[in-house]
Parts: structure tokens; sequence; C-alpha cells
């Protein structure tokens, strides 16, 4: 079972910022936050994850409460090509427990 | 550099043939994952590979499903035979194994999609 829950389907206007949420407030230390999208049928891809600290790359930024038992994805500047399917994951980085467990997501829809 | 591959993109057989999927990760990942998505549920996990061998395969349905990574490098799902349920995306997943041992962020294939007749 997934160790997250997310809303199921949230939208936001193009050219603004999408903010999902994901609680995890089971998570364990040495737990990462994963962020997946998936786009119609394709295979997933890899957004962005953190374990501690807030991180930014060139496709979102990832904002960790202090108590590790939320997040939040945040797309900036949301275009139309955003719209797809995220999904929140908590994992462990040891090989014997590396596998990723994939919830029901959240559907993002942006609206033109 | 080359994302992961799989092949065939589409497969469609009849109830009791055999099927086999191939995936190549992106070189030298020494992890292998397989997952799978039926018509409505959520994506599972199958099995994971280190190299050559089966670190955990605690997702396989059953023993019609055989997965095998000969030499480390590309590997194999074979369904015999498959049945109704079977049918969905095949997906697969590479990643390094980072010094000290963390597995590295899972890069996913297109996916195989497979439906039984």
């Amino acid at each position: 079972d997934a160790k997250t829950t997310q809303p199921p389907s949230m939208d936001c206007a193009e050219g603004r910022a999408a903010n999902l949420p994901c609680n995890h407030s089971t998570i364990s230390g040495n737990e990462y936050v994963y962020w997946y999208r998936q786009i119609h049928s394709q295979g997933p891809q890899y957004i962005i994850h953190g374990l501690k600290n807030n991180e930014t790359n060139e496709m979102a930024s990832l904002i960790i409460t202090e108590d590790r038992k939320s997040s939040t994805l945040i797309l900036p500047h949301a275009t139309l090509r955003d719209t797809a399917v995220y999904y929140c994951i908590v994992r462990f980085d040891t090989g014997a427990n590396s596998k990723l467990t994939f919830g029901k997501g959240i559907t993002l829809s942006v609206r033109p | 550099e080359a994302g992961v591959t799989q092949f065939p993109s589409h497969s469609v057989i009849e109830k009791g043939q055999t099927v086999t999927l191939r995936c190549d990760p992106i070189s030298g990942h020494d992890n292998l994952y397989w997952y799978r998505r039926v018509m409505g549920k959520e994506i599972k996990f199958l099995l994971h590979f280190v190299k050559e061998s089966k670190q955990d395969e605690s997702g396989m349905p059953n023993n019609r499903f055989l997965a095998e990574r000969t030499g480390g490098t590309y590997s194999t799902l074979k369904v015999q035979p498959a049945e109704l349920e079977d049918s969905g995306v095949y997906f697969c997943a590479s990643s390094r194994t980072l010094a000290g041992g963390p597995t590295d962020t899972q890069y996913f294939g297109p996916g195989t999609r497979l439906t039984v007749l």
C-alpha cells in the first residue's frame, strides 16, 4: 500500500504556479520523498526528490515540512503540457527496499 | 545518453500463448526494475535485479511470469501461458548504485502495452 495520500485532482491556469500537496505522516527518517508524473500512458517521468531540505531543479521545487510529514511540489509556471497524473512516493534508498510504491496520484489539469 | 528502452511497444496475443518483453536499461545501471499497470489499477512493482541477481521478486504475480537478466545487461520478462488478466502496460526502470550502497533515482522506459485476447 502507498504510504502517501494525495487529493484526487486539482486544476490551475496556464502560467500560474501549481502547488501539489502530499501527506506522508508515517515517513521514517531514512525515507526519501520522490515525485514522478505520468503523461497519458507514457512511462513515469522523474521530477524531483528530497530527504529533509527543500529542493529545486529545472522542472520544479519540492518543499518538505520540518516534521517531514508532508510536502508540496511546485510547478512555478504551469503549461498545458504539465497536465498529467503526479505521484508522490516515499522510498528507501537501500537495494533491498528501493522499489517504488505508486498510489493513485493526483490528476493535474492545466487550463488555458 | 540513451534512456531506458523497451521492446515491443505493443503486443497482442491470444490467451495461452507466450510473450517475451525486453528491457534495455541505461548503460551502467546495475539496478533494473519491472512494474506493470493493469487496467484501472495502480502501477505495481514486480521485481528488482541487481546486475544479474534477483534482489526482490515479491511482486511477481505467479509462476507464469519469468524474468531474466543474463549477463547483467538487458532483461526479459516472459509470460507463459498468458491469461486475460495479464493485459496491461509493463514498465521497466533502471538506476545506478551509488558509492556506499544506496540506489539512485529510477528512470522509466516507455512501457510495453500487452493485450491478451
